[in-house]
């Protein structure tokens, strides 16, 4: 295991549910990323927080919501989804500080939107 | 902002055969470059990374090289084994602060025994 987990793992939703991704980190580090990945996609990385602070959002809709209540736990709020929205969202964990350090992914939530 | 292309988007080998994967980037304040490996289902890793300091590293099978005038860097596996197989990702960033990685599209790589 890597030290960073996420659930659900998959997830079916309708285009009017709410529904929340988590992802949990147990390295220690201080910055944590949502990325996107569909088929035939590079990684798309949508938010970034470092020191539980959000620090990039790369022009992500509105009806992705991130939440970073502190260093450990990220959250990723889902309301009123399309169906172009299906993907595998990937969660990172890195250690800012000390130089070049690795990026180590959660297992991803598969999630399908109807 | 920084734009990483990565060729091939699939690549087939005969176990034993090397394999090549190359990357280009845009940025020139890009100083840090990790390749991960993602095999089916499950999440990309980390495999080997470059500093733009050096233009070598080689762990075991696989080597990466790195050419800051041409901004272009590569993956080298030699010696292919079907657990090779994998979709691989190369990737581009300014390798302080909380360091976002900007990332090829991924070559598929697979390996026939």
């Amino acid at each position: 295991e890597t030290g960073v987990t996420q659930t659900p793992r998959h997830l079916v939703m309708g285009m009017t549910n709410k529904k929340s991704l988590k992802c949990e980190q147990h390295l220690g580090h201080n910055a944590m990323y949502w990325y996107k990945q569909s088929a035939k996609k590079p990684l798309e990385l949508m938010f970034v927080y470092s020191l539980e602070e959000r620090v990039e959002n790369n022009s992500v809709p509105s009806r992705f919501s991130p939440e970073c209540p502190n260093s450990s736990h990220l959250f990723l709020h889902l309301h009123t989804l399309q169906p172009e929205d299906s993907a595998l969202y990937l969660c990172a964990s890195r250690q800012t500080s000390g130089g070049y350090n690795e990026q180590f992914f959660g297992p991803g939530t598969r999630l399908t939107v109807l | 902002g920084e734009n990483v292309e990565q060729h091939p988007s699939t690549l087939s080998v005969q176990e034993g055969d090397s394999a090549v994967i190359k990357c280009t980037y845009s940025d020139s304040a890009s100083n840090y470059f990790p390749w991960y490996k993602q095999e089916l289902g499950k999440r990309p890793q980390l495999i080997i990374d470059i500093r733009s300091n050096v233009g070598e590293k080689k762990d075991q099978r696989i080597a990466v090289t790195l050419n800051k005038t041409a901004k272009h860097f590569s993956l080298h596996i030699t010696e292919t084994q079907p657990e090779d197989s994998a979709v691989y990702f190369c990737a581009a960033s300014i390798g302080s602060g909380y360091s976002t990685l900007t990332f090829g599209k991924g070559t598929m790589l697979l390996v026939s025994p």
